[in-house]
């Protein structure tokens, strides 16, 4: 399995604009986690899903984020407007199902910048 | 979950043995101790996981107290590409997720 891929890599936007990153899942895993990084923040959960379903979206940080799970193995986390604060690497990561016991598989990241 | 502590820098000479330590004092009997890496500004990458014994792979070994307060993740010969922050993650009461932590910044010197 070639693991959780991300896509762009690296996205260059200016602010008010929608930006969209993709995530696709390690095939048979169930369960889905978007992670944000910054220099001042470290790496937060911004929102989980198991089985497509939203479990905890206590870290989306405001109503210009939204995360869907529109099949088993895919992902998108959109931003609507962005702005400069939003500027992070954005990275997603799947386990095989929910447990304690499983690891999680991350991507490699989309580098946001928002100008 | 659980709160961790570690320290947050640490240097190891290259070849010799990196023993990384974490404090998770207020952990309870059904939270898994798991080790996290992140090399540069890549995914962060699975090291190792345990409960309560000790654990190894080819990657590292975890060693964890008796009393579960604390463990330490040794990788045993370190070498230059070791070099990355390591996080110690506790994780179980509260459901499925990951929460790191500000980890220790590992530093191999040739």
């Amino acid at each position: 399995d070639a693991g959780v891929i991300q896509s762009p890599r690296h996205e260059v936007t200016e602010m008010g604009q929608e930006v969209t990153l993709r995530c696709k899942l390690i095939s048979g895993h169930n369960s889905l986690f978007w992670y944000r990084q910054t220099m001042m923040r470290g790496l937060e959960l911004l929102i989980y899903f198991n089985n497509n379903v939203p479990i905890d979206d206590s870290g989306m940080p405001e109503d210009r984020f939204s995360a869907k799970m529109p099949n088993a193995s895919f992902s998108t986390l959109k931003i609507q407007p962005s702005e400069p604060r939003d500027s992070a690497v954005y990275f997603c990561a799947s386990t095989l199902r929910q447990s304690r016991t499983t690891e999680a598989f991350f991507g490699q990241g989309t580098r946001l910048t928002v100008v | 979950d659980a709160k961790t502590t570690q320290p947050p820098s640490m240097d190891c000479a290259e070849g010799r043995a990196a023993n990384l330590p974490c404090n998770h004092s207020t952990i309870s009997g059904n939270e898994y101790v798991y080790w996290y890496r992140q090399i540069h500004s890549q995914g962060p990458q699975y090291i190792i996981h345990g409960l309560k014994n000790n654990e190894t792979n080819e990657m590292a070994s975890l060693i964890i107290t008796e009393d579960r307060k604390s463990s330490t993740l040794i990788l045993p010969h370190a070498t230059l590409r070791d070099t990355a922050v390591y996080y110690c993650i506790v994780r179980g009461n509260t459901g499925n997720q990951f929460y790191f932590g500000t980890g220790t910044s590992l530093t191999v010197i040739p």
